[in-house]
């Protein structure tokens, strides 16, 4: 069964550097997400991306965030100057055309030192 | 402005009881999805069910069931004869079409934790 893929487990990385997190998306989907979770807190939205442009940002997706699709299977989630609040977990999600569930990729976990 | 409430922080139960998580909504839309998934303690989010707001059918689906209910805005889950292999964080979220991205929001989850 396709699944969607997110590398690396674990991240960690001191304040102030720039990390890019990797999702490869279910091959046949066409919307993408990324998503964070604070540990033991609920899941929050960050982007959307579809037709290879950003078709939703959240407040927290602030101009330290960027996405990107390089190529026709990663997608990935840029955070240029890592603060300490963003260490959580990073779930990247994808979904067919017309239909409506999200598949969530397994999430990487950010640690900011 | 979409919300979504699960009154419910956490739900102890002993195996083979039955349980439901509730789930109370809000959204000025009048299409939109509902959604469960579920968080086990390996931390993925697993799919499990999706309603339309225009289909009020309840779905079983082997030990599972929803109830959803427009009149009061919620989408109940029940676990039948509960078992270890349940225990998790339950999530429910909504999802409007209007605004494009079809974007889910969360409630906060309910963690079930059920005994042997």
């Amino acid at each position: 069964e396709p699944e969607v893929t997110q590398t690396p487990s674990h991240q960690v990385t001191q304040m102030g550097q720039e990390v890019i997190l990797r999702c490869v998306p279910i091959s046949n989907h066409l919307y993408f997400y990324w998503y964070r979770q604070i540990l033991g807190q609920k899941v929050e939205f960050l982007v959307s991306f579809y037709n290879n442009e950003i078709s939703e940002k959240s407040e927290i997706f602030d101009d330290q965030f960027s996405v990107e699709r390089p190529d026709g299977s990663n997608f990935t989630l840029k955070i240029r100057s890592t603060k300490l609040e963003d260490s959580a977990m990073y779930f990247c999600a994808s979904r067919m055309d017309r239909v409506y569930e999200q598949y969530f990729g397994p999430g990487t976990r950010l640690t900011v030192t | 402005a979409q919300k979504v409430t699960q009154a419910q922080t956490e739900i102890s139960v002993v195996e083979k009881e039955d349980v439901t998580l509730d789930c109370v909504y809000e959204t000025r839309d009048t299409t939109y999805y509902l959604f469960w998934y579920k968080q086990p303690p390996s931390g993925e989010l697993v799919f499990l069910i999706r309603r339309n707001s225009f289909d009020e059918q309840n779905e079983i689906s082997g030990r599972y069931s929803w109830n959803f209910q427009k009149s009061t805005s919620s989408f109940n889950f029940t676990i039948t004869a509960s078992q270890v292999v349940d225990s998790a964080v339950y999530f429910c979220a909504l999802s409007e079409t209007q605004g494009g991205s079809e974007k889910l929001v969360f409630g906060k989850g309910t963690k079930l934790t059920v005994n042997p």
